[in-house]
């Protein structure tokens, strides 16, 4: 299996434009998760999804942020208008069961820089 | 509300040393705790995940062990090698959830 699959890994974009990152899980994962991590901030999670369905997206930071799961294989997380404040790299991870393992796989992360 | 710290925030040993990196957590109602390494640029690699039942967790040269009613975790590395130097971070969730809070992370570096 290629692991969990990010695009782009560099993203610059201007202030006010929309932006969206990219996930594929590894085959066979229930569980996918969006962390952005900054250095003032380190590591936040910010949505996770069950079988394709989000099952908590209190760490999403304000209506700007959206992400969908259409199917088993893909997920894209969209910031719109995207803001300076949203640089970060965004990580996507999968997991067949994050309870037990270790079992939780990480994409090599989308680095955002707005500007 | 749960808070992760790991200390130190950065460590740097000469090759072979034996060391200890520390997480401390404010919130013991956890069901389990997962270590994890971090290479410069790249994402997360799960290294250990110790369930609230147990004590301790072993991988090869580490050695993770769990102290739920102090709030704390120890990783502990044996005979270090210069490709152990990353970043560890080590992360709970809330019990009953999947909300990892992540510390902030340690930073090793071994010298050969």
């Amino acid at each position: 299996d290629a692991g969990v699959i990010q695009s782009p890994r560099h993203e610059v974009t201007e202030m006010g434009q929309e932006v969206t990152l990219r996930c594929k899980p590894i085959s066979g994962h229930d569980y996918l998760f969006w962390y952005r991590q900054t250095m003032m901030r380190g590591l936040e999670l910010l949505i996770y999804f069950n079988n394709n369905v989000p099952i908590d997206d209190s760490g999403m930071p304000e209506d700007r942020f959206s992400a969908k799961m259409p199917n088993a294989s893909f997920s894209t997380l969209k910031i719109q208008p995207s803001e300076p404040r949203d640089s970060a790299v965004y990580f996507c991870a999968s997991s067949p069961n994050p309870g037990q393992g270790p079992g939780y796989t990480f994409g090599s992360g989308t680095r955002l820089t707005v500007v | 509300k749960q808070e992760v710290t790991q200390i130190p925030a950065a460590l740097s040993v000469p090759e072979g040393e034996n060391l200890v990196l520390n997480c401390s957590f404010t919130d013991s109602a956890i069901y389990n705790l997962q270590w994890f390494r971090q290479d410069p640029g790249k994402g997360l690699t799960s290294l250990l995940l110790i369930q609230s039942s147990q004590r301790e967790q072993t991988s090869g040269r580490l050695n993770a062990s769990l102290d739920k009613s102090s709030g704390r975790s120890t990783l502990y590395i044996a005979a270090s090698q210069p490709g152990d130097s990353a970043t560890y971070l080590c992360a709970v969730p809330p019990d009953g959830t999947y909300k990892y809070i992540f510390g902030t992370g340690t930073r090793l570096k071994v010298l050969a």
